[in-house]
């Protein structure tokens, strides 16, 4: 079945470092690949997409690219804030389902 | 506020109660999806409907769970004789797809704790 793997974390950083949390991904078809942000006590929001092979999606200084190839949509960032300490979701939609990997905690520390 | 609510934000119960759980989501999605989230873990997909049809059920709703959708607009998840395995946090998301991939919204979740 569809599934997704990624990094496990915690990845810990300084303020300023550059941020890749991995993912991998299972599916028949062609998923949807997208990243989600959870903070504390909250619910998932979207951080970025991308529909189909070889798209970029990218929000917030954010960027994945979805490598059919490899099948894979590694999460970077090129400077990283304390602000963005969370924990982020990799997931992909097939077939009007969502599948999420486990999640990955990143602290950032100033 | 136009997004995906959830209510109540918590909840705690004694093992044996019943519990309901309402999601209202964003107006005119016609996708609804109900999740279930643990400590330290990735949402698990629960069951989804298209307008008021529940379509798909995951084998972890067990024979306890329930959830309806009468007017294709607000959900309820309904939990009988509740057991402390059930303790999580119940996410509802809803989407619009424009095609048969689209990125769904969440609300911020019910967390459930059963004593």
């Amino acid at each position: 079945g569809d599934s997704v793997t990624q990094m496990e974390g915690p990845v810990t950083l300084s303020e300023e470092a550059f941020l890749t949390i991995n993912c991998t991904y299972t599916a028949t078809g062609y998923p949807s690949l997208f990243w989600y942000v959870q903070y504390p006590g909250e619910g998932l929001q979207l951080l970025l997409k991308a529909t189909k092979a070889d798209d970029k999606g990218s929000n917030k200084g954010f960027e994945a690219t979805y490598r059919k190839e490899t099948t894979s949509f590694h999460l970077e960032k090129g400077s990283v804030q304390v602000s963005d300490s969370a924990v982020y979701f990799c997931a992909l939609s097939n077939f009007n389902k969502f599948y999420f990997g486990s999640g990955t905690k990143l602290n950032v520390k100033p | 506020d136009t997004g995906v609510s959830q209510n109540p934000r918590h909840k705690i119960t004694k093992r044996g109660q019943n519990v309901t759980f309402r999601c209202d989501p964003i107006s005119e999605h016609n996708r609804l999806y109900w999740y279930r989230q643990t400590l330290g873990q990735g949402p698990e997909f629960l069951t989804y409907f298209q307008n008021e049809a529940q379509l798909e059920k995951s084998r972890l709703l067990s024979d306890r769970f329930s959830a309806e959708r009468p007017k294709g607009s607000f959900s309820t998840l309904e939990i009988q004789r509740t057991e402390q395995g059930d303790s999580a946090m119940y996410l509802c998301a809803s989407s619009f797809p424009t095609g048969e991939n689209t990125e769904a919204f969440f609300g911020q979740g019910t967390r459930l704790t059963v004593v």
